[in-house]
């Protein structure tokens, strides 16, 4: 147990729906990832924050938006939902805002199916 | 940009035998390089790192290399076990807090018994 929490663990919905995820990062880390990864592909970085604050952004669609809250937990929001957004989305933490030199610790993920 | 190749994308051994997954990258400006293995249905978890003022690093049955002339680095598996089959993904960044990690596309370890 990496000490990361991600709920739901499964989500199934329709196209064109709207989801929200949720992470809890570990106790002390101030930083929070969003990761897709698709069947049997690689880890498709979506967007970091750090304390708050957007601090980098990857691969995220215009559909996609996140945010961090003062209690550091995060929330990544998904609308518009396609079938090519089946994935499963991992969160991630660390302790401090690089992503150099700095452990990523993942959550089990959520399981999202667009029917 | 930054780019990261990783071979080979699928690589199947005999248990006990040694496995050698290879990354490049492009940007000599990196300077660190973990990697992650995934076990099937389970998370990403950083099994070694290695920073760009060191050649080598061991921890038991695995090793990392990094030759930064030729911008390439490996990861080493030697006596290979039923549980080293997962998939294993090498990163790159280059150190400064405004820098991502750019991960590589995976490689699937199959150890046959």
């Amino acid at each position: 147990d990496s000490g990361v929490t991600q709920t739901p663990k499964h989500l199934i919905t329709a196209t064109g729906q709207r989801v929200t995820l949720r992470c809890s990062p570990r106790s002390g880390d101030l930083s929070v990832y969003w990761y897709q990864q698709s069947l049997d592909q690689g880890l498709q970085f979506l967007i970091q924050y750090y304390n708050g604050e957007e601090r980098a952004k990857g691969n995220i669609l215009e559909r996609f938006s996140a945010q961090q809250f003062p209690d550091l937990h995060s929330e990544l929001n998904l609308s518009s939902l396609e079938l090519g957004d089946s994935a499963l989305y991992f969160c991630a933490s660390s302790v401090a805002g690089t992503q150099s030199y700095n452990e990523q610790f993942f959550g089990p993920g959520t399981r999202l199916t667009v029917l | 940009g930054e780019n990261v190749e990783q071979h080979p994308s699928t690589l199947s051994v005999q248990e006990g035998d040694s496995a050698v997954i290879k990354c490049t990258y492009s940007d000599s400006a990196s300077n660190y390089f973990p990697w992650y293995k995934q076990e099937l249905g389970k998370r990403p978890q950083l099994i070694i790192d290695i920073r760009s003022n060191v050649g080598e690093k061991k921890d038991q049955r695995i090793a990392v290399t990094l030759n930064k002339t030729a911008k390439h680095f490996s990861l080493h598996i030697t006596e290979t076990q039923p549980e080293d089959s997962a998939v294993y993904f090498c990163a790159a960044s280059k150190g400064h807090s405004n820098y991502q990690l750019i991960w590589g596309a995976g490689t699937k370890l199959i150890i046959k018994p």
